[in-house]
C-alpha cells in the first residue's frame, strides 16, 4: 500500500494567491482528517470527512479556507486568498472505522510558505 | 472534553538509558490513547495503542507504554534509547471511542537520545 500521498510536499506562493493541497487516502478508508501544524499552536484539526461528508468543520480558520471531497479517493484543501500566517505544514491522515480502534495513517505533508 | 497533557517539552537522554516520555489525559469514558512519532519533515507515523486488555502495551521499534488508569497516564517507555529514536512524540486520545471521531494531540515531547 502506497499510504496517503499529499501532493506538493512543498509549496511557496506569494500573499493573495490561492493555494489547493491534494491528498489521497489509503485505499478503503472511509474517513479523512486534515490538520494543520505549526510551532506555535502544534497539531491543530481543520476539518475530518466521514464517508466522504464534511462532520466537522469547526477548526477550519476562517472563510479563507475550504475542504472538499468529491470522492472516496481524493481531498482537497484550499486557501484562497492566502496570507502569511497560513505558513504552515499541513497534514491528511485517513483511518478505516468500522470499529472502535482506528488508527490513523498520515501522508508526509506538505510544507507551505507564504510570502 | 477529551484531552491529553504532554507535560514535558523536551526529554534528553543518553544513548543506551531508559527512556519515558510522560502522557496523561482526561476524558468522560474509557479512553483510547495513541503514541504516534514524527521523524524530521516527515509526517506522524503510529507507534502503538491502548484499547483495552494489558495495560502494557508493546508497539513498533521497541517502544511500549502503560495505561494506568488510576493515575491516568499513559507513557510511552523504551528500556534502551538510540540515538535513532530522537524525534517529536505525540500522545493522543479518542473520546467517545467509537465511530470515526478525531484523535485528540497532545503538543507533543521532543526526546533527544546523546550518544
Amino acid at each position: 500500500d502506497a499510504g496517503v500521498i499529499q501532493s506538493p510536499r512543498h509549496e511557496v506562493t506569494e500573499m493573495g494567491q490561492e493555494v489547493t493541497l491534494r491528498c489521497k487516502p489509503i485505499s478503503g478508508h472511509n474517513s479523512l482528517f486534515w490538520y494543520r501544524q505549526t510551532m506555535m499552536r502544534g497539531l491543530e484539526l481543520l476539518i475530518y470527512f466521514n464517508n466522504n461528508v464534511p462532520i466537522d468543520d469547526s477548526g477550519m480558520p476562517e472563510d479563507r479556507f475550504s475542504a472538499k471531497m468529491p470522492n472516496a479517493s481524493f481531498s482537497t484543501l484550499k486557501i484562497q486568498p492566502s496570507e502569511p500566517r497560513d505558513s504552515a505544514v499541513y497534514f491528511c491522515a485517513s483511518t478505516y472505522g468500522q470499529g472502535d480502534a482506528e488508527t490513523q495513517y498520515f501522508g508526509p505533508g506538505t510544507r507551505l510558505l507564504v510570502l | 472534553a477529551q484531552s491529553v497533557a504532554q507535560p514535558e517539552d523536551q526529554v534528553n537522554v543518553a544513548e543506551g538509558n531508559p527512556l519515558t516520555v510522560k502522557c496523561t489525559y482526561s476524558v468522560s469514558g474509557n479512553p483510547y490513547l495513541f503514541w504516534y512519532v514524527q521523524y524530521p519533515n516527515r509526517g506522524l507515523q503510529f507507534l502503538l495503542k491502548y484499547i483495552t486488555g494489558d495495560n502494557l502495551v508493546k508497539g513498533s521499534y521497541g517502544f511500549e507504554a502503560e495505561f494506568n488508569k488510576s493515575q491516568t497516564s499513559f507513557h510511552l517507555k523504551k528500556p534502551s534509547a538510540l540515538v535513532s529514536d530522537s524525534a517529536l512524540y505525540f500522545c493522543a486520545v479518542r473520546d467517545p471511542p467509537s465511530g470515526n471521531t478525531p484523535l485528540v494531540f497532545g503538543k507533543g515531547t521532543r526526546l533527544s537520545v546523546i550518544a
